[in-house]
């Protein structure tokens, strides 16, 4: 199957500071990438859809100032957390989606997510 | 989004056993996914079941899909260690062209 590559897998940061979280997806090209939070023992919650070459779509009460997505390229997605705080921690995942074509059903493939632990 | 219901919300079985989980909906959909997750990982797909179909298998899965309920099902027979993961139904509503809704998850676990 296709490989989408997460990382940091984790990391551990001051408050106050920035943190970039990259998602790659490696042998597919990847035109929308799909941003989530989990909270321990939760469901995923979408942040926001990422299109290649154009602004991110994000859900409601997800703040765009607060997290920065960037789709610079058909492989790579970014997540940056701006003046991260502690309500930040958490457990992000990416997971991307090979351009649709006729009959295609849209199969997601995630990356392994990057645990956030903001002190 | 509203998300889907699933339940039970934890299962605890033994090896050898079947495990069943079920998912409902709210939505019109175009296909039904189930996804599994390892502690702290990511996840990964299992089985796709389109709309118009009722019943798919792959392994030791099997799905149901019941559109005038809103409901499906994930049958994991004969049930190993290796199985213990939370596991997801995700929705792909008819309206969205390429959003996935997460249902709220069944824990599984299998103990020797």
């Amino acid at each position: 199957g296709a490989v989408v590559s997460q990382h940091p897998s984790w990391v551990i940061c001051k408050s106050g500071t920035s943190v970039k979280i990259e998602c790659r997806s490696l042998d597919f090209q990847a035109t929308t990438m799909f941003w989530y939070r989990q909270f321990p023992k939760q469901s995923l919650m979408l942040m926001a859809t990422s299109n290649e070459g154009s602004k991110a779509t994000y859900e409601q009460g997800v703040e765009k100032d607060k997290f920065l997505i960037n789709h610079a390229s058909l492989t790579l997605s970014t997540l940056t957390v701006t003046s991260a705080h502690p309500e930040d921690s958490s457990f992000y995942i990416c997971s991307a989606q090979p351009g649709l074509a006729v009959g295609d059903t849209g199969e997601l493939f995630f990356g392994e997510g990057s645990r956030l632990t903001v002190l | 989004s509203q998300q889907g219901e699933e339940d039970p919300q934890a299962l605890s079985i033994q090896e050898g056993e079947n495990a069943t989980m079920n998912c409902s909906y709210k939505t019109s959909i175009n296909n039904l996914q189930w996804y599994r997750q390892n502690s702290g990982r990511g996840l990964v797909h299992l089985i796709l079941i389109r709309s118009n179909e009722r019943e798919k298998h792959s392994g030791r899965l099997r799905v149901t899909l019941d559109t005038s309920k809103k409901s499906s099902s994930l049958l994991i027979t004969a049930s190993r260690a290796a199985d213990t993961a939370s596991y997801f139904c995700a929705t792909r509503d008819t309206g969205t062209a390429s959003k996935l809704t997460f249902g709220t998850g069944t824990r599984l676990q299998v103990t020797l």
